[in-house]
This record gives structure tokens, C-alpha cells and sequence, in this order.
């Protein structure tokens, strides 16, 4: 299995640009998760998906941030426009269903975002 | 304040000490202790994880929870340079809405020979 696919790996645009960060999770996963790293905040969960239905979305930090799950292969998450504080690392992660330890999350590599 | 405090380090140590990392929380809801190691410009990748209190060990890693006190720790035996890492603990409680994680900010250590 080639594991959570994250695309593109490096993305550096200029302020008020659009971005679109892209995901293929582990075949058979039934959990989407986008998350957002930085030095200061961590690892913070901006929105989670469950057979392509978004459940949670209080993590997105305001509506530049949107999201979408249109197949079980495929999540875009999407900054529109983009400022220079969105820089971050953007990962995706997928997780299978059922019980305990049901939380164990695979991460793709990250999308390095620079918006300057 | 947060739900999860993790003291950032960084940490050096030598080759072949003992490492203590520690977390600690305040959402008694929580279940699931995890710890995660993320390498450089890597992904995180699940390490151990636990349910409720006590130890649990895994070569020369063991987690252990302390729910009275909400305070997780992870200790390496026998450190090395290849676990020159950051790790993030995170922690969970199952919601009809699924395994949704909280993560501590991460402690980044640095095993020196």
C-alpha cells in the first residue's frame, strides 16, 4: 500500500491566491482527517470526514477554509483567498473503522504551504 | 488554556539514557492515550497507544496514564540516535461522531552520541 498520498508536497503563492491541497487516504479507510501544523499551535484538527460526510468542521479557522470529500479516494481542502498566517504544514490523515485501537491514524507526508 | 500541554524542549540527551516525556491534560472525558514520533519534514506515525490507566510497554518504549492526576508520560530505555524525534502525545474519547484526536504541541528530542 502506498500509504496517504498528499499533493503537492511544497506550495508557495502570493497573498489573496487560491490554493488547493489534495489527499488520497489509504484504500479501504473509512476516516478523513485535515490537520494543520505550525511551531506555535501544534498539531490542530481542522476537520474530519466518515464515508465522505463531513462530521467536524469547528476546527476550520474562518470560511477562506473550505473542504470536500466528493469520493472515497479523493479530499481537496481548499484557502480561498490565501494570507501570509496560513503558512503552515497541511496533513492529511485516514483511519479505518471499528473498535479500539480504531485511532490510529495514518498521516501522509505534508503539504509545506508558504503564502507570502 | 489548552486541553493538552506538552513542554516543546528540546531535549538532548546522551546515547543510552533514560527519557521521560511527559503530557499532561484537562478534559477528563479523555480514554485513548496515544503517543505519536514525527520525524523531520515526516508525517507522525502512531507509536503506542493505551486505554484508561496504567503501563503498557513495547520494547524499549512504555507509556503509562495516570487518570487521577491527567498526566501521561512515555519513557525510552536505552535511547538511541535514531530516536532523535518529535513526539506529540494525543488523546481521544469515543463520541457518536467518531475518533476525533487532540494533540499535544510535541517535544522534540535529540539523542546525541
Amino acid at each position: 500500500d502506498a500509504g496517504v498520498i498528499q499533493s503537492p508536497r511544497h506550495e508557495v503563492t502570493e497573498m489573496g491566491q487560491e490554493v488547493t491541497l489534495r489527499c488520497k487516504p489509504i484504500s479501504g479507510h473509512d476516516y478523513l482527517f485535515w490537520y494543520r501544523q505550525t511551531m506555535m499551535r501544534g498539531l490542530e484538527l481542522l476537520i474530519y470526514f466518515n464515508n465522505n460526510v463531513p462530521i467536524d468542521d469547528s476546527g476550520m479557522p474562518e470560511d477562506r477554509f473550505s473542504a470536500k470529500m466528493p469520493n472515497a479516494s479523493f479530499s481537496t481542502l481548499k484557502i480561498q483567498p490565501s494570507e501570509p498566517r496560513d503558512s503552515a504544514v497541511y496533513f492529511c490523515a485516514s483511519s479505518p473503522s471499528g473498535g479500539p485501537p480504531l485511532m490510529e491514524q495514518y498521516f501522509g507526508p505534508g503539504t509545506r504551504l508558504t503564502v507570502t | 488554556q489548552k486541553e493538552v500541554e506538552q513542554d516543546p524542549g528540546p531535549l538532548s540527551v546522551p546515547e543510552g539514557a533514560i527519557v521521560s516525556l511527559n503530557c499532561t491534560y484537562s478534559n477528563s472525558a479523555f480514554q485513548y492515550f496515544m503517543w505519536y514520533r514525527q520525524y523531520s519534514r515526516k508525517g507522525p506515525e502512531l507509536l503506542m497507544y493505551t486505554y484508561s490507566s496504567g503501563n503498557k510497554e513495547d520494547g524499549r518504549f512504555t507509556a503509562q496514564v495516570d487518570k487521577s492526576s491527567k498526566y501521561i508520560s512515555l519513557f525510552i530505555r536505552d535511547s538511541q540516535p535514531s530516536d532523535s524525534a518529535t513526539y506529540l502525545c494525543a488523546m481521544s474519547y469515543l463520541t457518536g461522531g467518531g475518533n476525533k484526536l487532540t494533540f499535544g504541541t510535541g517535544t522534540q528530542l535529540k539523542v546525541e552520541l
